[in-house]
This record gives structure tokens, C-alpha cells and sequence, in this order.
């Protein structure tokens, strides 16, 4: 399965820390997508890199992806109380381009 | 309208019961998704419509049937389903498809006594 495996799968901090959470997959990929879902709720796109990109920021964000160990990682820095919330990262298969697979999932607390 | 909107947000049925989930968007997308997900995982494909003809089904029982009527509606008819079929149906839209970003809605949550 290419599911990505996420980790750590759960993360408490204090506000104004910064959240690092990790996603690895198993097969080659065209780009590689994180998602946030607030309890109970849709998924909300947070950030696309690349296959052909090392690093991407956007705004508080920052996303980095090593193809080589197949590996991608979600900075949040200044973290608010309002990031809480899973997030997940997201692949295509490479070969099949006509879907999406989500990672386990890392579930982020942050405490005022 | 950046938004894609599901309908119910919440939903109890019976086993015998027939029912339907409805999302819609109006982003001119052309590509459209049902996922389900249980608590505490990630979302799982159920369906694939591009362009209006499903290109993807995975291998979902049949209790579960979908409908594209155009480009800007998907349905999830739902019959006989088993309680474990309870969880949160979401419905996600993409302008190309394929492996760019999707648009999701805030999900129908149905329980299945």
C-alpha cells in the first residue's frame, strides 16, 4: 500500500512552539499535498510541493520533501491554539494519477 | 463560490432504509469524490467521477451506488447498509483531477442503527 505513515501520531504543545510532524511514503510520486481536518469536519489544503521541489513555505508552514528517503516533513511555527487539528499528508502512486492517498494522520493539540 | 456543500449533515437510518447523500459544488471542477472515513483515520476513496463517467470504484459494496448527474452534482445512494457502515462521508471536488488539490465539504455524518 502507499498509504504514508505519519508520525508522531499524536503531538501536545504549548502555544507559540513550534509542531513538527513527519510523513513517509513508499513508492514514487509526482507531488505530495498536506491537509488539515478540525474535529469531525472536511479537510482543508494546506500546502503542494513538488516532486522536483526540496522545500515550500507558506506562511506559518513550511513543508519539506526528500524523494531520495521518500520522506516530507510539516513545520507550524508560532503555533495557536487554533491549529488544532489533524493533519495529513497526501500522495498520488505516481503510475495512477486519478487518486489520492492519505497518511495516517498526525493529531495536533496545542494548549493556550 | 469556492465552497462545496453536502447534505445532511447528519443522518440515522435504519438497516431496510433507502436514503441519499447529495453534494455540490459550483467551481467548475471536473473531477468529483466520495471518500469515507472512521474515526481516528485517514479518508478512504469510495469514488472517482471525471468528467461525469466514474473512473474509479474501490471495489465498494454494492449497497453503495453513486450518480453523477452533471458536472456540478454527486449522489451517494445508500441501501441496506450494516451499522458498520457508520462513519463520515466526505465529498471533495478538483478542478484538473489527477493528483492536484481537492476541495472537500464539511462532510454528512451517518449513523446506521
Amino acid at each position: 500500500s502507499q498509504q504514508g505513515e505519519e508520525d508522531p501520531q499524536a503531538l501536545s504543545i504549548q502555544e507559540g512552539e513550534n509542531a513538527t510532524m513527519n510523513c513517509s511514503y513508499k513508492t514514487s510520486i509526482n507531488n505530495l499535498q498536506w491537509y488539515r481536518q478540525n474535529s469531525g469536519r472536511g479537510l482543508v489544503h494546506l500546502i503542494l510541493i513538488r516532486s522536483n521541489e526540496r522545500e515550500k513555505h507558506s506562511g506559518r508552514l513550511r513543508v519539506t520533501l526528500d524523494t531520495s528517503k521518500k520522506s516530507s516533513s510539516l513545520l507550524i511555527t508560532a503555533s495557536r491554539a487554533a491549529d488544532t487539528a489533524s493533519y495529513f499528508c497526501a500522495t498520488d502512486e505516481g503510475f495512477n494519477t486519478d487518486k489520492l492517498i492519505f497518511g495516517t494522520g498526525t493529531r495536533l493539540q496545542v494548549f493556550p | 463560490d469556492t465552497e462545496v456543500t453536502q447534505t445532511p449533515k447528519h443522518l440515522v437510518m435504519g438497516m431496510t432504509n433507502k436514503k441519499s447523500l447529495k453534494c455540490e459544488q459550483h467551481m467548475g471542477h471536473r473531477a468529483m469524490y466520495w471518500y469515507k472515513q472512521k474515526a481516528k483515520k485517514p479518508p478512504e476513496l469510495m469514488f472517482v467521477y471525471s468528467y461525469e463517467k466514474l473512473s474509479i470504484n474501490e471495489s465498494v459494496p454494492s449497497r453503495f451506488s453513486p450518480e453523477c448527474p452533471n458536472s456540478s452534482l454527486l449522489n451517494l445512494h445508500l441501501h441496506a447498509l450494516q451499522p458498520e457502515d457508520s462513519a463520515l462521508y466526505l465529498c471533495a471536488s478538483s478542478e484538473l483531477g489527477g493528483y492536484n488539490e481537492q476541495f472537500f465539504g464539511p462532510g454528512t455524518r451517518l449513523t446506521v442503527l
